[in-house]
């Protein structure tokens, strides 16, 4: 198994320029979620999603957007790319049933200008 | 899902046990205690969960206290490699939403 995959790992966007970043699992996990993580705080949760055709906001949802198509990806998009969200985004799955862990990419670092 | 408070930092010895403490005093009875840790600039990684009981496997363990009002993770013998920032939180079985809530964490510096 590869886990959780997330692409790219680095990305450098101007300010209102869109873009989309991917997550993908193949472990079969019915959820999913999308963190932000900015320098030296912890991780706040954007949004999340419990299974295809479901999608829920987190903490921080304003300017992104999410869907969930498929069991395996769950892609998070910047419609118009703000500095503010210069960061490094973490996509995260788990399974349902009972008291399970949730494994995480290896994040993308993103910079806007 | 409770509210947890950890200590900012703390300093270990190498080969000595590190053991991370956590209040969480508002906990209810059907949440679970889960400790992550994460290692500079790499996604979190899972370490071990426990609701009552307390839990070891072959990263730590977890030590409950009665009341379950506070824990604390024990690495038995702490190596360079454990320096990283460990979470605890603490959520419901039944919060099966997929949904973590970060604190700040508390930052582990294993000295040589």
């Amino acid at each position: 198994n590869a886990g959780v995959t997330q692409t790219p790992k680095f990305q450098v966007l101007k300010t209102g320029q869109s873009m989309t970043l991917q997550c993908a699992q193949d472990m079969n996990h019915e959820y999913m979620s999308w963190y932000r993580q900015d320098p030296g705080m912890g991780l706040r949760l954007i949004h999340y999603s419990v299974g295809a055709g479901i999608t829920d906001q987190g903490e921080v949802p304003n300017g992104y957007n999410v869907s969930r198509s498929t069991t395996e990806d769950f892609p998070l998009r910047l419609l118009s790319a703000a500095p503010s969200q210069t960061s490094v985004y973490f996509c995260a799955s788990s399974r349902r049933d009972g008291p399970y862990e949730q494994y995480f990419g290896p994040g993308t670092r993103l910079t806007v200008t | 899902d409770a509210k947890t408070t950890q200590p900012p930092s703390m300093d270990c010895a190498e080969g000595r046990a590190a053991n991370l403490p956590c209040n969480h005093s508002t906990i209810s009875g059907n949440e679970y205690v889960y400790w992550y840790r994460q290692i500079h600039s790499q996604g979190p990684q899972y370490i071990i969960h426990g609701l009552k009981n307390n839990e070891t496997n072959e990263m730590a363990s977890l030590i409950i206290t009665e009341d379950r009002k506070s824990s604390t993770l024990i690495l038995p013998h702490a190596t360079l490699r454990d320096t990283a920032v460990y979470y605890c939180i603490v959520r419901a079985l039944s919060s099966n939403t997929g949904k973590l809530i970060f604190g700040q964490g508390t930052t582990l510096q294993v000295k040589p």
